[in-house]
């Protein structure tokens, strides 16, 4: 079974720091684009940043370059979000996503549950 | 910077009745293969989102068939057919073509009238 599951959520003060691991299993990590996206507390789905197969590309919504950094290891199947001197406006559950393998696509087809990040004094 | 809308952000619908979602992008999301880079996604209540339709019309694996896209370039639909309880939920468009990447409607909230 193809899964993500997603941890390292928590509490943090604004400021703070956090790393966010996602662990893929059940299909071939390497050849697939990942992307982080989140979600505010009752508000909609919004795309914060994307590793390309060898994690020599990505790319970062504005909101949050500079500040967050993806990664990932693919010896041990994981995906990781660095994020850096964290602001309320964070707060959020986070997903990690799995793109399409289809030459050409873009979408998202598979995704985590979720971890939860809470940024507040 | 491309703009996603959807209408209505609300729909209270009627279990066996069809039901039909717009999403509107800014700019046109038909690349030069002839793909239209708009997905739909359902969230159903306390679940991550799930995929439902790619690249406009495409049904994603396990999807039921009472779910359909359609539409082109800039204007596009997910109707569901025989609305069942089981479909209430958020449903999400996003496009995957134009700057920036990877954005998403505001979100259409169905339930059960």
């Amino acid at each position: 079974e193809v899964q993500l599951v997603e941890s390292g959520g928590g509490s943090v003060q604004p400021g703070g720091s956090l790393r966010l691991s996602c662990a893929a299993s059940g299909y071939s990590f390497s050849s697939h684009w990942m992307h982080w996206v989140r979600q505010g507390p009752e508000k909609g789905l919004v795309w914060v940043s994307r590793i390309n197969f060898d994690g020599s590309a990505t790319t970062y919504a504005d909101s949050v370059r500079g500040r967050f950094t993806i990664s990932r290891d693919n010896a041990k199947n994981t995906l990781y979000l660095q994020m850096n001197s964290l602001r309320a406006e964070d707060t959020a559950v986070y997903y990690c996503t799995r793109e399409s393998a289809a030459v050409g696509t873009r979408y998202m087809d598979v995704w985590g549950k979720g971890t939860t990040v809470t940024v507040s004094s | 910077d491309v703009v996603m809308t959807q209408s209505p952000l609300s729909l209270p619908v009627t279990p066996g009745e069809s039901a039909s979602i717009s999403c509107r992008s800014s700019q046109s999301l038909l690349d030069g293969n002839g793909y239209n880079h708009l997905d739909w996604y359902l969230q159903k209540p306390g679940q991550s989102p799930q995929l439902l339709i790619y690249l406009g019309s495409n049904r994603a694996s396990g999807v039921p068939d009472r779910f359909s896209g359609s539409g082109s370039g800039t204007d596009f639909t997910l109707k569901i057919s025989r609305v069942e309880a089981e479909d209430v939920g958020v449903y999400y468009c996003m496009q995957g073509l134009q700057t920036p990447l990877f954005t998403f409607g505001p979100g259409t909230k169905v339930d059960i009238k």
